[in-house]
């Protein structure tokens, strides 16, 4: 089974300031199309996960352009350039490539400071 | 309006069962995979069960495996997930969410559309 790790499980940020959150994989995510299949997903408080980023650096619909992923194989990052009041919440990692379906990372719960 | 609205949950006892259903509308519902994910009360996201576009691939998380059934109504635009034997650590919201799609080859745009979630409590 791929095991996703997230670190850190806590990030309080300033408004206006960056973040950075971590996602390591225990198996490779890269598929033989190409693609890294690495999302990333946040759920605010007492919704719904919504999705962010797929494939490791894709911007889903409406995704404000200050969020951002890179990596690849087994290591990723998902960036916020500027922190605002209506990015907390936890956000997931989470890999689609192999069964068992979908292993998501712990979660990282962004609050402000 | 692109949607999933699930439904079914409520309280069972343990051994008991539970038919929760997803409902699709605004899409082509036959072409896309549909998953159930799961969430412990304080906790985080567990992929529970897929089901690919026209229902020939079917995946289990280990944890469910043998209780947990997963079915699909093209013709009614709906995903099935048939719970049985039932245990305290089946309680949760369960969601279900649209995956990648089939138009002549595989296309994944991530789990874009997710429901409200139904919520399952297994208590005696």
């Amino acid at each position: 089974d791929i095991v996703m790790t997230q670190s850190p499980l806590s990030l309080p940020v300033t408004p206006g300031e960056p973040a950075s959150i971590s996602c390591r994989s225990s198996q490779s995510l890269l598929h033989s199309d190409g693609y890294n299949y690495l999302d990333w997903y946040l759920q605010k408080p007492g919704q719904s996960p919504q999705l962010l980023i797929y494939l490791t650096s894709n911007r889903a619909s409406g995704v404000p352009d200050r969020f951002s992923g890179s990596g690849s194989g087994t290591d990723f990052t998902l960036k916020i350039s500027r922190v605002e009041a209506e990015d907390v919440g936890v956000y997931y990692c989470m890999q689609p490539l192999q069964s068992p379906p979908l292993t998501f990372g712990q979660g990282t719960r962004l609050e402000i400071k | 309006e692109v949607q999933l609205v699930e439904s079914g949950g409520g309280l069972v006892q343990p051994g008991g069962s539970l038919r929760l259903s997803c409902a699709a509308s605004g899409f082509l519902f036959a072409t896309y995979e549909i998953n159930w994910i799961r969430q412990a009360p304080g906790k985080g996201l567990e992929g529970v069960s897929y089901i690919s576009s026209h229902g020939a691939n079917i995946h289990y998380a280990d944890s469910v495996k043998g209780r947990f059934t997963i079915s699909r109504d093209n013709a009614k635009n709906s995903v099935y997930l048939q719970m049985n034997s039932l245990r305290a650590e089946d309680t949760g919201v369960y969601y279900c969410a649209r995956g990648g799609k089939w138009v002549g080859s595989y296309q994944y745009f991530g789990m874009d559309v997710w429901g409200q979630g139904t919520t399952v409590t297994v208590s005696s």
